[in-house]
């Protein structure tokens, strides 16, 4: 079965600083794709980026990025120039190349922005 | 349209009612999720439908749990005989299936407490 591990329960960052968050997944697909959402407090969740497996070219979305490890089976998000809207819970999730492209979460961390 | 909407917000039920939620998906979209999110972890996916075909429930969907999209438009969520351990929030996602993965774009949610 496929899982999905978010060793850090929470970060804390300084505003216009960098912040790496950690994501570990498992799996024995070879088509999949991977994301990280952002939950703002009571508000519903976005989608931050996302990574095709078969890319080996790490994503880039403004001020986020990820480090795509395939053989590690690591997918972290780093954000840069942190702003105090970035504080929310992030999940990093997974799905498979099947037809359903149901996502698996991790548990989460919690990101906060100090000004 | 503005987005995935889901009523209500909130739900405060007793131990053994019935309790129906609603969701109405981006009115192009062809598939809708549901995934179900307890505090301090990641959604987990409950039962996704392509158009009005109920395509894969999870093991979670117990058989006090049902699920419909008559027309393939909007879905409701019923759990019946609510217990304590279905308090949790109800989150539903829609997204246009056009063969490789796309978007999923998510609800505020359906917070429901069962006292």
């Amino acid at each position: 079965a496929q899982t999905v591990t978010q060793s850090q329960p929470e970060m804390s960052v300084q505003e216009a600083e960098t912040v790496t968050l950690s994501c570990t997944y498992d799996t024995s697909e070879s088509d999949y794709y991977l994301f990280w959402y952002k939950q703002p407090p009571s508000r519903q969740m976005i989608l931050v980026i996302r990574q095709e497996a078969y890319k080996q070219q790490n994503a880039t979305e403004n001020r986020f990025s990820v480090n795509f490890q395939k053989a590690a089976k690591s997918f972290s998000l780093k954000i840069s120039d942190s702003q105090l809207g970035d504080a929310a819970m992030y999940f990093c999730a997974y799905t498979s190349g099947d037809s359903s492209y149901k996502l698996i979460f991790g548990s989460g961390t919690r990101l906060l922005v100090r000004p | 349209d503005t987005g995935v909407s889901q009523d209500p917000r909130h739900k405060i039920t007793k131990r053994g009612q019935n309790v129906t939620f609603r969701c109405d998906p981006i009115s192009e979209h062809n598939r809708l999720y549901w995934y179900r999110q307890t505090l301090g972890q990641g959604p987990e996916f409950l039962t996704y439908f392509q158009n009005e075909a109920q395509l894969e429930k999870s093991r979670l969907l117990s058989d006090r749990f049902s699920a419909e999209r008559p027309k393939g438009s909007f879905s409701t969520l019923e759990i019946q005989r609510t217990e304590q351990g279905d308090s949790a929030m109800y989150l539903c996602a829609s997204s246009l299936a056009l063969g490789r993965y796309n978007e999923q774009f998510f609800g505020p949610g359906t917070r429901l407490t069962v006292l």
